[in-house]
Parts: C-alpha cells; sequence; structure tokens
C-alpha cells in the first residue's frame, strides 16, 4: 500500500527565510509526485508535480521540489518565502500506472510566515 | 471558466439524518474524485465516477456512503443517518480523462454533524 509521510506538521518562518518541507513515499513501482498548497478559506491548487524527466521540477511562486529516487523523497524548497506563503502544503503521490488517478495525500504541513 | 463548484461550503447536519454533498466538474472534466480530510489527517480517496459509472469506490465506507455521478447534473455525496466521525472536510476533483494527472480541486465541503 502506498504512503507518504510529511515530517513536519507545523513550521514557522520569517519572511525571507529559506523554506524546505520534508516528503517521504512508501510505494513498490514507478510514482508521478506532487505538491499542492491550500491557502486559508480556498481550495486546493496544484503546486508543482513530478512524472517524468529532470528530478528538479519547477513550480509556480518560486516553489521547486527534488525527486531523490534513491531515498524516495520528494522535498519541496523555496529560497526566500513570504508572509503570503502561509498556507497548508500537501504532498501526493500516484502510481505511474494502473489505479486510475487516485492520490496518496500526506497529513500536510501548516506553514506560517511572520513578519 | 469556472472550476469545481462544490457546494455547499458548510453543512450542519444532526445526527441520524441524511447530507447530500454536491459537486460540478470543470466543463469538459468526465472523471470525479471524491476526498475526505479528517481532522489533523490528510486527504484520503474516497471514490472515483466516470459519468453514470463507479470506477473505483475502495475508499467508500462500506456503510451508510454512496455516490453517484448521473448524465446530467452534479456528482453527489451521500451520507445516510449521519454521526459524529463524519464530521470532516470533504472535497471533489476533476479531471479531463484517466490519466490526466494534477486534477483540478473544488473548495470542499466542511460537514459538522452535531
Amino acid at each position: 500500500a502506498q504512503s507518504v509521510s510529511q515530517h513536519n506538521h507545523h513550521v514557522i518562518l520569517s519572511e525571507a527565510a529559506s523554506l524546505e518541507l520534508g516528503c517521504n513515499y512508501s510505494y513498490g513501482g514507478t510514482v508521478n509526485l506532487f505538491w499542492y498548497v491550500q491557502y486559508p478559506g480556498q481550495h486546493l491548487q496544484l503546486l508543482l508535480k513530478y512524472f517524468s524527466g529532470d528530478p528538479l521540477v519547477k513550480g509556480i511562486k518560486g516553489f521547486e521540489a527534488e525527486f531523490i529516487k534513491s531515498k524516495f523523497s520528494f522535498n519541496l524548497r523555496k529560497p526566500s518565502v513570504q508572509w503570503s506563503d502561509t498556507a497548508e502544503y500537501f504532498c501526493a503521490v500516484g502510481p505511474l500506472t494502473g489505479g486510475g488517478n487516485k492520490l496518496t495525500f500526506g497529513t500536510g504541513t501548516q506553514l506560517k510566515v511572520e513578519l | 471558466n469556472a472550476g469545481v463548484m462544490q457546494n455547499p461550503r458548510h453543512l450542519v447536519r444532526r445526527r441520524g439524518q441524511e447530507a447530500r454533498l454536491r459537486c460540478s466538474p470543470m466543463k469538459g472534466h468526465s472523471h470525479v474524485y471524491w476526498y475526505r480530510q479528517l481532522p489533523e489527517e490528510g486527504l484520503k480517496f474516497m471514490v472515483y465516477l466516470q459519468k453514470e459509472n463507479i470506477i473505483d469506490e475502495s475508499g467508500m465506507p462500506k456503510e451508510r456512503f454512496s455516490a453517484e455521478f448521473p448524465k446530467e447534473g452534479p456528482s453527489i455525496l451521500r451520507i445516510q443517518q449521519v454521526v459524529r466521525g463524519d464530521s470532516a472536510a470533504y472535497f471533489c476533483a476533476s479531471s479531463p480523462g484517466q490519466d490526466s494527472y494534477g486534477y483540478t480541486f473544488g473548495s470542499g465541503t466542511r460537514l459538522t454533524v452535531v
């Protein structure tokens, strides 16, 4: 069975600090990987996704993530966070083949950026 | 170009009542997915539907929960005889095809059972 672990449940940073949110997954096959963001009171939005190719993926709003296959990890990074990045971030995994579009989500990381 | 529309945004039900959650997919999307987010947990897959067909309901509780996606109209997630443990946020997502990852989520329905 697939599982996704997000190590940090709550993160507090000051503006301009660098961000790295951890994500590890467990799955016995090739996967597609996603990071979603949920701003307060809003719906889930796709930040970035990895299907194949370059393991360093660039997303929206200056976010990037690196797929390290040997570590089963897909950590999210941003060099300099802004107050507007305050949100909840979810890592998700889906099988490359089979399983339809069913995604397995981590429990989320609540990020608070202070001025 | 409206996104995935879910209504109501908030729903309060007394124990034993029925809850109906609606999801209208994005225009051109024929695949709908329902997820549930319990407090302090991530989103959990419930069911995957195409028009008039349930494709995968492996995440649906065996009793009281049902889902449909009729030929016309929105997808409906129905919870009969709600209990306090059903209180959660229910998210719907849609995609244009089976192989299109990164589908679009709605804003969710927050169900509170009192």
